[in-house]
């Protein structure tokens, strides 16, 4: 059973850029996607994307086309989020989910609380 | 995008009595392979989500068969049995049947 361990927590300043890591253990990254989804303070759930680490091909959520990238490194089996130019709304827990199917998050990670403020 | 609509925003629920919680699809979730891409998460407080129902009426290993998921088309209803003070959280439907992934408003579910 792959287990997946973020980073933690952190407080940005608006304009700045973040990168929030997703370890795998436990596993390999196969054949199987890392997806990020993204929970704003008392919000619900929001899929930003995923990438195929194994193939390096990615899908963004429109909304978050601009800003937003996704990366991983094999050889550490650590998935990466990286948010530029961030702003105030950008404050939310985001977590990263192993993907067995489409949209069947079978692992998640614990959350990465990110707060942007000044 | 394919638009997902949960009601109702709240429940409370007396334990040992049944739930029904209703998710619409703006467009069919019915793929040409014959599977229904819809899926149903519950988010206890502090946690992240977890899997319970996929394709629509599949329990995930594990799950209480108190659980159970229904529909086709664009109308889906997860009911749970008999609830019980652990099920307390909210419960999200998601569609993948096309991307982007599109989450329902969610449903928090409370004990009396």
């Amino acid at each position: 059973q792959v287990q997946l361990v973020q980073s933690g927590a952190a407080v940005q300043k608006p304009g700045s850029s973040v990168k929030v890591s997703c370890k795998a253990s436990g596993g390999t990254f196969n054949s199987y996607a890392i997806n990020w989804v993204r929970q704003a303070p008392g919000q619900g759930l929001e899929w930003m994307g995923r990438i195929l680490p194994t193939i390096d091909v990615t899908n963004y959520a429109q909304k978050f086309q601009d800003r937003v990238t996704f990366s991983a490194d094999k050889s550490t089996l650590t998935a990466y989020l990286e948010v530029s130019s961030l702003r105030s709304e950008d404050t939310a827990v985001y977590y990263c989910a192993k993907e067995e199917l489409l949209g069947y998050f079978d692992s998640w990670g614990q959350g990465t609380l990110l707060i942007v403020s000044s | 995008d394919i638009v997902m609509t949960q009601t109702p925003l709240s429940l409370s629920v007396t334990p040992g009595q049944p739930a029904s919680l209703s998710c619409k699809s703006s467009q069919s979730l019915l793929h040409s392979d014959g599977k229904t891409y819809l899926l149903w998460y519950l988010q206890k407080a502090g946690q992240p989500p977890q899997l319970l129902i996929y394709e629509a009426s599949k329990r995930v290993s594990g799950v209480s068969d108190r659980f159970s998921g229904s529909g086709s088309g664009t109308d889906f209803t997860l009911e749970i049995s008999r609830v019980e003070a652990e099920d307390v959280g909210v419960y999200y439907c998601l569609q993948s049947r096309q991307l982007p992934l599109t989450f329902g408003g969610g449903t928090m579910v409370d004990i009396k």
